[in-house]
């Protein structure tokens, strides 16, 4: 059964450390996605990669986010430095640039305390 | 610029009962609708999708969703209401077929009531 993977699930960590979110795409799937989900803004698209290019992360803050994609089968979504603001659950997703369906993993918990 | 609006935060319903879950959208361009659900600690899962074709689409778990373009909605809806529909439920739109991101609503909280 293909689905998205992502890592850590659960991350509690304290302000101004690194926190690096990855993600494993659905194989064969080009096109990956970051959202967060927060109580108050909900669902933003952070920032998405067709066939590992970066194609627009303008919902990302510049100075402490950074995304790339280093692989086909590996996202990374990286803070440095953390700070309680970031706390949020970090989503990645995945599709085809041709298809119009977008499958999201189960999420990595944040907490910066 | 697309938009999402889902009316109320918060449904509840009895158990057996309709479920009506409202969004209306905003796109420049024929959208591509969809409706995920999400339950507590989990991912989102697509429940449906409206893409082109016949505007009443039929999803998972029993939900449907009729799009109205005069009226620009896309409501969900669900004959009869189960404890297991207990989940946050949002409704998407796309002016790119999803290929470049979509844009989400707020969320609905659908709450059964026993």
């Amino acid at each position: 059964d293909a689905r998205v993977t992502q890592t850590p699930r659960h991350k509690v960590t304290e302000m101004g450390q690194e926190v690096t979110m990855r993600c494993q795409p659905i194989l064969g799937h080009n096109t990956v996605f970051w959202y967060r989900q927060t109580m108050m803004q909900g669902l933003e698209l952070l920032a998405y990669f067709r066939n590992r290019a970066p194609l627009d992360d303008s919902g990302m803050p510049k100075d402490r986010f950074s995304a790339e994609m280093p692989d086909a089968t590996l996202a990374t979504l990286k803070i440095q430095p953390s700070e309680p603001r970031d706390s949020a659950v970090y989503f990645c997703a995945s599709g085809l640039m041709e298809g119009n369906t977008i499958y999201f993993g189960e999420g990595s918990w944040l907490t910066v305390v | 610029a697309q938009s999402v609006t889902q009316l109320g935060s918060h449904v509840s319903v009895s158990e057996g009962a309709l479920v009506l879950l409202r969004c209306n959208y905003s796109s420049s361009v024929p959208p591509y609708l969809f409706w995920y659900v999400q339950y507590p600690n989990q991912g989102l899962q697509l429940l449906l999708k409206y893409t082109t074709g016949a505007t009443l689409v039929k999803g998972i778990n029993g939900f449907e969703a009729e799009f109205k373009k005069s009226e620009t909605s896309f409501h969900l809806t669900k004959p009869s209401a189960h404890m297991s529909d207990a989940a946050e439920y949002f409704c998407a739109v796309s002016e790119g077929g999803g290929a470049d991101g979509l844009t989400f609503g707020k969320g609905t909280h659908l709450i059964i009531q026993p």
